[in-house]
């Protein structure tokens, strides 16, 4: 059964940094490409970053693009978020995803704060 | 990056009501569209891709359609648990981008 578990996120000040991770069971995370996935406060849905199954390629959504960094350690099968220069519109609930979209395996999510 | 524009934003129906939510496309994605359910507290759920395909498990009173740009999902014989947010996606390329969600709300 394929388990995606979030962790990292909480309270930090605009300019601050956090790295969030999602452990990932039930596969391998060499096989799959993951993405990260947010949803602030009384907005929608908005794809962050993914990396691919090799790990040779990463893209990013523009209003993170330079700030934040996806990254994965295969041989604890965890993906990585390190997020730098927050913002408080950065401010979400953080969602790992598996493979490309259509996205069917989701963890719960790790809130992230930004205060001013 | 391509725009995916929903419409309504927020939709009022009744259970048993028949409801369609649009999705439009800044530029052709062919067919390369998905659904998603999203209720508070939990993670999004796919409902359909490749524009109409209907994922394992998921009703057939969610139908998906459309190609290129224009693309729609229709819910038939609303049920109390279907009162959530939904959002389409286009995964035709990079960034993946969501439309800004349609909240389906009882009336």
């Amino acid at each position: 059964e394929v388990q995606l578990v979030e962790s990292g996120g909480g309270l930090v000040q605009s300019g601050g940094s956090l790295k969030l991770s999602c452990a990932a069971s039930g596969f391998t995370l060499r096989s799959y490409a993951m993405s990260w996935v947010r949803r602030a406060p009384g907005k929608g849905l908005e794809w962050v970053s993914a990396i691919t199954g090799s790990g040779d390629r990463r893209d990013y959504a523009d209003t993170v693009k330079g700030r934040f960094t996806i990254s994965r350690d295969t041989s604890k099968n965890t993906l990585y978020l390190q997020m730098n220069s927050l913002r408080v519109e950065d401010t979400a609930i953080y969602y790992c995803a598996k493979d490309v979209p259509p996205f069917d395996d989701w963890g719960r999510g790790t809130l992230v704060t930004v205060s001013p | 990056d391509i725009q995916m524009t929903q419409s309504p934003s927020t939709l009022p129906a009744s259970v048993g009501d028949r409801v369609t939510i649009t999705c439009r496309a800044s530029q052709s994605i062919g067919s390369w569209l998905a659904w998603y359910q999203h209720k508070p507290g939990k993670a999004p759920n796919v409902l359909i891709y490749k524009s109409s395909t209907l994922q394992t498990g998921v009703s057939s009173r969610f139908r998906g359609s459309g190609s290129g740009t224009e693309f729609s999902l229709t819910i038939s014989s609303l049920q109390p648990d279907d009162f959530a947010t939904y959002y389409c996606q286009q995964y035709n390329s990079y960034p993946y981008t969501f439309g800004q969600g349609t909240k389906l709300e009882l009336k």
